[in-house]
């Protein structure tokens, strides 16, 4: 079974620091694409940011560009995402999740999501 | 960026009848266009991917289609644990990869 789950959220201050963690099992982490998706509170979904399987290519949204690192660890077989400089509007649950990723023959979004850490960003 | 446009917000449906939840892409997603479902307090779930392919243990109740800019989740007879939000999603043309507002599906 997969599982995907977060940690390191908490309340910091704006223009501080925190780095997340995704600590996965029940799969072959190494052979994934993973993400970050968060929600802000009473929100809808927003992608975050994305690293390929080896860590090799990474790619963010403009919210975060510049503030946010995405990693990976593939022989401790977790995630992490570092964010810096947080802004109140950095307020969300943040969720890790498989993913995106494409087979031979088809190509799959984000199959499999985790509990969400929360990270609360206030003066 | 796709923009992907999901209506309606809210929708209002009875035990047991069908629900009919309509996602928008701004430009075409091809066949690169998932459904989810989200509970209260409960990450997101995969219910359709490529448009119209049931995730893993999703009940055949659910079903997706469309084509282009146009896609529909159909739920055919709604069961208690049926209510919740509704979001599609596309990774056709990323980054960034884009989610729909939601749907939220109530009790009648």
């Amino acid at each position: 079974e997969v599982q995907l789950v977060e940690s390191g959220g908490g309340f910091v201050q704006p223009g501080g620091s925190l780095r997340l963690s995704c600590a996965a099992s029940g799969f072959s982490f190494s052979s994934y694409a993973m993400s970050w998706v968060r929600q802000a509170p009473g929100k809808g979904l927003e992608w975050v940011s994305n690293i390929g399987h080896s860590g090799s290519s990474t790619y963010f949204a403009d919210s975060v560009k510049g503030r946010f690192t995405i990693s990976r660890d593939n022989s401790r077989t977790t995630l992490y995402l570092q964010m810096n400089s947080l802004r109140a509007e950095d307020t969300a649950l943040y969720y890790c999740a498989r993913g995106p990723y494409c087979t031979s023959s088809t190509c799959y979004p984000f199959d499999s999501w985790g509990q969400g850490t929360l990270v609360t960003v206030s003066s | 960026e796709i923009v992907m446009t999901q209506s309606p917000a809210t929708l209002s449906v009875s035990p047991g009848e069908r629900a009919t939840l309509s996602c928008r892409a701004s430009q075409s997603v091809g066949t690169n266009l998932a459904w989810y479902q989200q509970k209260p307090g409960q990450g997101p779930r995969l219910l359709i991917y490529g448009v119209s392919t049931r995730a893993t243990g999703i009940p055949a109740r659910f079903s997706g289609s469309g084509s282009g800019t146009e896609f529909t989740l159909t739920i055919s007879s709604l069961q208690p644990e049926d209510f919740a939000v509704y979001y599609c999603q596309q990774n056709d043309d990323w980054p960034p990869i884009t989610f729909g507002q939601g749907t939220r599906l109530e009790v009648k």
